[in-house]
């Protein structure tokens, strides 16, 4: 049963406008949550987390949104740019003590030029 | 930033071969990880160590074992190769949480 779940396999975005990526999860004890980009041939790229205690992390171009009512966050990209084309992954912490992270299949975000 | 580092990149072996992938980092990181990846799905942990001697088995079985003998090294070995161990094979290390990989190896089994 997947615990991480990145429903869209694909997304294509005009570049200069905004790309949002969306997660859901079902475990109420991950308790932090990360995104990494991943390119073709390439180990996936730490982007950016957040902690279960906040709702909104920015670092630059990147903001992550956490809903933990809804279970629900999500990356945005403002503004695209055609090297942000890679697949994005959501992932989480397990909890307390725990170090592993649980990941989703993963987003392939096309920007167009 | 840690860096990490796996070789071989790209691996083509015939069946029944006994393999080691290798993985090395340079940060000093006691967390160490295997995942296994797919095309077009998750990363699945295979392995993973929290410090030197110290190994265990993630969530998806898997066929391979580790050792961790030395802080930077975290070799996984395959002791008979088998066209089902085609796959990805992705080493991590981490401090804290944020887990960084190397770039991976693509095995494939003939």
């Amino acid at each position: 049963d997947q615990q991480v779940k990145q429903n869209s396999p694909s997304l294509s975005v005009q570049e200069g406008r905004i790309s949002i990526l969306n997660c859901d999860y079902t475990n109420s004890m991950f308790d932090y949550f990360l995104w990494y980009k991943k390119y073709p041939a390439e180990g996936p790229t730490f982007l950016i987390s957040i902690s279960s205690i906040k709702d909104k992390n920015e670092d630059g171009r990147f903001t992550v949104f956490l809903n933990k009512s809804a279970k629900h966050l999500s990356l945005h990209i403002v503004p695209s740019q055609p090297g942000d084309s890679a697949v994005y992954f959501c992932a989480a912490r397990s909890g307390a003590g725990s170090y592993q992270l649980t990941f989703g299949k993963g987003t392939k975000l096309s920007v167009i030029p | 930033e840690a860096d990490i580092y796996q070789t071989p990149r790209y691996l083509v072996i015939g069946t029944g071969k006994k393999i080691t992938l290798e993985c090395s980092q340079t940060m000093g990181h006691d967390k160490m990880y295997w995942y296994q990846q797919d095309p077009g799905m998750e990363l699945h942990l295979i392995h993973y160590s929290y410090g030197v001697n110290s190994t265990e088995k993630g969530d998806l079985s898997s066929e391979s074992t580790v050792s961790r003998i030395r802080t930077e090294h975290f070799p996984l070995t395959l002791e008979s190769a088998r066209p089902s161990h085609t796959s990805q094979y992705l080493c991590a290390s981490s401090e804290r949480y944020e887990q960084y990989f190397g770039p991976g190896t693509r095995l494939t089994v003939t």
